[in-house]
């Protein structure tokens, strides 16, 4: 059992929705990330949290919002997507930002109609 | 246990000099090599290589991936200073859900 959860598993919305992905990592761990990997793409860093303070945001539109209330818990807030945007969005967790292993949710499937 | 290490940790050259990477790794399932950049922020994407895809080569850089040597290397000619930066090198095991990062190589070049 990887240890990551995310919900939900699968995701359909219109560009006028506004939802919202969640993982919750229970390692103990001070570093959540998100990860956006689209078809045949290899893993697109978004956002870095450390110690539920934000240390990175990799030039993400401002559509994607993310939310960190504590180390435990990471939140992907969505609003007005494109269909570009429908990917699998990942969820990770490391003990500390970066050179440790990071270890990943399943993932939302999301779909942008 | 899976694991992932580069050589050498730190490496300072002159510019226009040509630097070799390395990257090890021991993993369950290998599934993909990725190669990041990492400047004063998140890392970027350099390459990713598969059983399917074991050279890749973008403008100065370029890598190869020994699948029986379980090993690959990042090349890049002609350095410039724009090329400072640690590079990380990052392996997928297919199932375990999980991306595991070597220590990354500090590499400097001088003018």
């Amino acid at each position: 059992e990887t240890g990551v959860t995310q919900t939900p598993r699968h995701l359909v919305m219109g560009m006028t929705n506004k939802k919202s992905l969640k993982c919750e990592q229970h390692l103990g761990h001070n570093a959540m990330y998100w990860y956006k990997q689209s078809a045949k793409k290899p893993l697109e860093l978004m956002f870095v949290y450390n110690f539920k303070e934000q240390t990175e945001n990799n030039s993400v539109p401002s559509r994607f919002s993310p939310e960190c209330p504590n180390s435990s818990h990471l939140f992907l807030h969505l609003h007005t997507l494109q269909p570009e945007d429908s990917a699998l969005y990942l969820c990770a967790s490391s003990q500390s930002v970066y050179q440790e292993t990071q270890y990943f949710g399943p993932g939302t499937r999301l779909l942008v109609l | 246990e899976d694991k992932v290490v580069q050589s050498p940790l730190s490496l300072v050259v002159h510019e226009g000099d040509t630097v070799t990477l390395n990257c090890s790794y021991e993993v369950t399932n290998f599934r993909s090599l990725l190669w990041y950049k990492q400047e004063k922020k998140a890392p970027t994407f350099l390459f990713m290589l598969t059983s399917s895809g074991i050279e890749k080569k973008s403008g100065r850089l370029s890598s190869i991936l020994d699948k029986k040597e379980l090993s690959s290397i990042l090349n890049i000619t002609a350095t410039q200073t724009g090329d400072s930066a640690i590079y990380l090198c990052a392996v997928e095991g297919a199932g375990a859900q999980k991306l595991v990062f070597g220590q990354g190589t500090r590499l400097t070049i001088n003018p």
